[in-house]
């Protein structure tokens, strides 16, 4: 399975700290996205990152992706309350259009 | 962008019973998507929906269960049908934009089935 996997399952840190976690998957990848959940809602798309890009910025998002370890990061800086939410990777390969979703870390900031 | 709008946005249904939910798209899609995401758990593909065609069902999912409708290219239908307590979850819609496989969803149906 193509499937992502998120580490850790669950994340609680203080407002105003950073927030870290990884996706780890299988297989080659054409793209790896990032979501975001908050509690009773749909996803909502963060930020994409190619296989041939190592790194990418939005605000105070950071992505990273290693290729070689099949691994990427999602780095939150200086945290809000509002930044509560499952955070899911998303990978698509080969010519499949339908990216496969991880599991999700679900994040907890406390104010 | 695209803004889904997706409803119920939960219902309570008693077994043996069935639900439909409705997605409407703010504009023209060819593809639209139908996930169903268990407690704590990850997103699952039931099935694609095309306009004009059958819908394409992912293993373990089938037509008598989950039939889906898609009369244009703005609207889907997903029954889930002969409700038992295991089919309590979130079901999703999604659709993409043909923009580098990004996914919008709508805001998601909670199924309790008792």
């Amino acid at each position: 399975s193509q499937q992502g996997e998120e580490d850790p399952q669950a994340l609680s840190i203080q407002e105003g700290e950073n927030a870290t976690m990884n996706c780890s998957y299988k297989t080659s990848i054409n793209n790896l996205q990032w979501y975001r959940q908050n509690s009773g809602r749909g996803l909502v798309h963060l930020i994409l990152i190619r296989s041939n890009e190592r790194e990418k910025h939005s605000g105070r998002l950071r992505v990273t992706l290693d290729t070689s370890k099949k691994s990427s990061s999602l780095l939150i800086t200086a945290s809000r309350a509002a930044d509560t939410a499952s955070y899911f990777c998303a990978t698509d390969a080969g010519g499949s259009y339908i990216p496969t979703f991880g599991r999700g870390t679900s994040l907890i900031v406390h104010p | 962008s695209a803004v889904i709008s997706q409803k119920p946005s939960r219902d309570i249904c008693q077994r043996g019973t069935s639900l439909t939910i409705q997605c409407q798209v703010d504009s023209q899609v060819t593809m639209m998507f139908w996930y169903r995401q268990q407690p704590g758990q990850s997103l699952t593909l039931i099935a694609t929906a095309n306009q004009g065609s059958e819908a394409t069902y992912e293993s373990g999912f089938v037509i008598d269960k989950f039939p889906i409708s898609r009369p244009n290219l703005t609207f889907s239908t997903l029954t889930v049908s002969n409700l038992s307590p295991e089919d309590s979850s979130i079901y999703l819609c999604s659709v993409d934009r043909g923009d580098q496989n990004i996914q919008y969803f709508g805001a998601g149906t909670r199924l309790s089935v008792l």
